[in-house]
């Protein structure tokens, strides 16, 4: 049973340019969610997705954006490009149930992609 | 707003000292908490959870213990092994309202050797 799996594992980006990353949910869960982890940090909520809909934000710009589609899967785009996006980004997901299910299982995380911004 | 507040490393240990890393946290209502791993250049495992107060995790020789009174979930091993060395997240999810994302520490890295 394959986990979470997120694509590219690396990405290196120019300033001011975009990017989108991908995640594929764990089989059986329906909630993604979205992680920026900075070098020597703790993963930080970017967003989260449920019925292909932004259901919480964290405090992230715009210029982070997210889609989920029917299958869950779940894209992250970031605008724009500053050298501080570099960092770790983790996708993770959850079986359905809400809070409970959070509470009872947490999140099942990918490796995450690793961008860098020059 | 949802807090957690670890302690620093790294933690340096011989193989088969005993462990313990401090995690408090700040939070609105009754959390779950967990302690995630994190191994170099991979994501996050689950390692163990609690969901209420007095409850305990336990999870290949770890346990934390939910102490409300204290606002701690502290990471405790009776023997560490080399394997053990990674990065430790203490994390917490509110159960207020619709929020479920996760809160973490900055993490506590450890380092076990012969």
């Amino acid at each position: 049973d394959a986990g979470v799996t997120q694509s590219p594992t690396h990405l290196i980006k120019t300033r001011g340019q975009q990017v989108t990353l991908r995640c594929s949910p764990k089989s059986g869960h329906d909630t993604v969610s979205w992680y920026q982890q900075a070098l020597g940090q703790g993963p930080q909520f970017i967003f989260q997705y449920y019925e292909e809909e932004e259901r919480q934000r964290g405090n992230f710009p715009d210029r982070f954006s997210g889609h989920q589609f029917p299958n869950y899967s779940s894209e992250l785009n970031v605008n724009a490009l500053l050298l501080g996006d570099s960092a770790l980004y983790l996708c993770a997901s959850r079986p359905p149930g809400g809070r409970s299910s959070t509470s009872v299982y947490g999140y099942t995380f990918g490796s995450g992609t690793r961008l860098t911004v020059v | 707003g949802n807090s957690v507040t670890q302690m620093e490393g790294p933690v340096t240990l011989s193989e088969e000292a005993f462990l313990t890393i401090n995690c408090t946290y700040t939070a609105t209502g009754y959390p779950s908490l967990f302690w995630y791993v994190q191994y170099p250049g991979e994501g996050l495992q689950l390692l163990l959870k609690a969901t209420k107060a007095d409850d305990k995790g336990s999870n290949k020789g770890f346990e934390a213990t939910y102490r409300k009174e204290t606002t701690s979930f502290h990471l405790e091993k009776g023997s560490v092994q080399v394997s053990d060395s990674a990065v430790y997240f203490c994390a917490l999810s509110s159960n207020t309202g619709t929020a479920s994302k996760l809160t973490f520490g900055t993490g506590t890295r450890l380092q076990v050797t012969l």
